[in-house]
């Protein structure tokens, strides 16, 4: 089957670096995605990896292992306003988006 | 501001009864896509269409259907609602299929007693 896990919540303290893991299981594979919701809007897009490595814009890299069947977004010099869920979605061999639930991230002062 | 109209924001339906969630995107992009999102899962796909004309069931069909007349709006219509169908709903649009940025509406939450 195809699957999508990554953390349920993650505390981090403004200004410093988190980290937010997700692992996929797609049929075949053509891209792992990274969007951004905060609470009560519309998720809003923040990066596609496609090949192995690190993608990197501005305070925000997202990194991509195919072998492992892994990603990570990392936010740095946290802000209050990252306060919000991160969603990380795989799209498989029929270009359908495969969803986590996302990770409820909480900025603390 | 280019994107994607939702109505209506929130609607509370008594159970039975139809209900069309409206959406409307002006930045003729040619697929469109209904997602539910609930508490604890990831954003489901309910159905979806590659382009006017033509569209397809996603994971969770089941109670739902849409239209797609025009390549601007795209319908979603729930038949006999029932309470598991509450949900916040999402219209997204992306420029073609495999497309790698969905763009998303401000949702439709839908409660039905």
């Amino acid at each position: 089957g195809q699957n999508i896990d990554q953390p349920t919540e993650m505390t981090a303290t403004e200004g410093a670096i988190v980290q937010i893991n997700c692992t996929y299981q797609t049929s075949g594979f053509n891209g792992l995605f990274w969007y951004q919701q905060h609470a009560g809007e519309a998720p809003t897009f923040l990066s596609y990896n496609v090949l192995d490595g690190l993608e990197e814009k501005g305070r925000f890299s997202s990194f991509l292992s195919r072998s492992k069947g892994y990603s990570y977004l990392l936010l740095k010099e946290l802000q209050m306003k990252d306060s919000a869920s991160y969603l990380c979605a795989g799209m498989d061999s029929n270009y359908q988006l495969i969803w986590g639930a996302g990770t409820k991230l909480i900025i603390k002062p | 501001t280019a994107g994607i109209t939702q109505a209506p924001t929130s609607q509370i339906l008594a159970a039975g009864r139809s209900m069309t969630l409206r959406c409307t995107q002006d930045m003729r992009h040619n697929a469109m896509y209904w997602y539910r999102q609930d508490l604890g899962l990831g954003l489901r796909l309910i159905h979806y269409s590659n382009t006017a004309g033509t569209t397809g069931k996603g994971e969770v069909p089941d109670g739902y259907s849409v239209s797609r007349a025009n390549t601007d709006d795209f319908p979603l219509t729930l038949a006999s609602a029932v309470p598991s169908q509450t949900s916040v709903y999402f219209c997204a649009s992306s420029d073609d299929v495999g497309a790698n940025v969905l763009t998303f509406g401000a949702g439709s939450r839908l409660t039905v007693l």
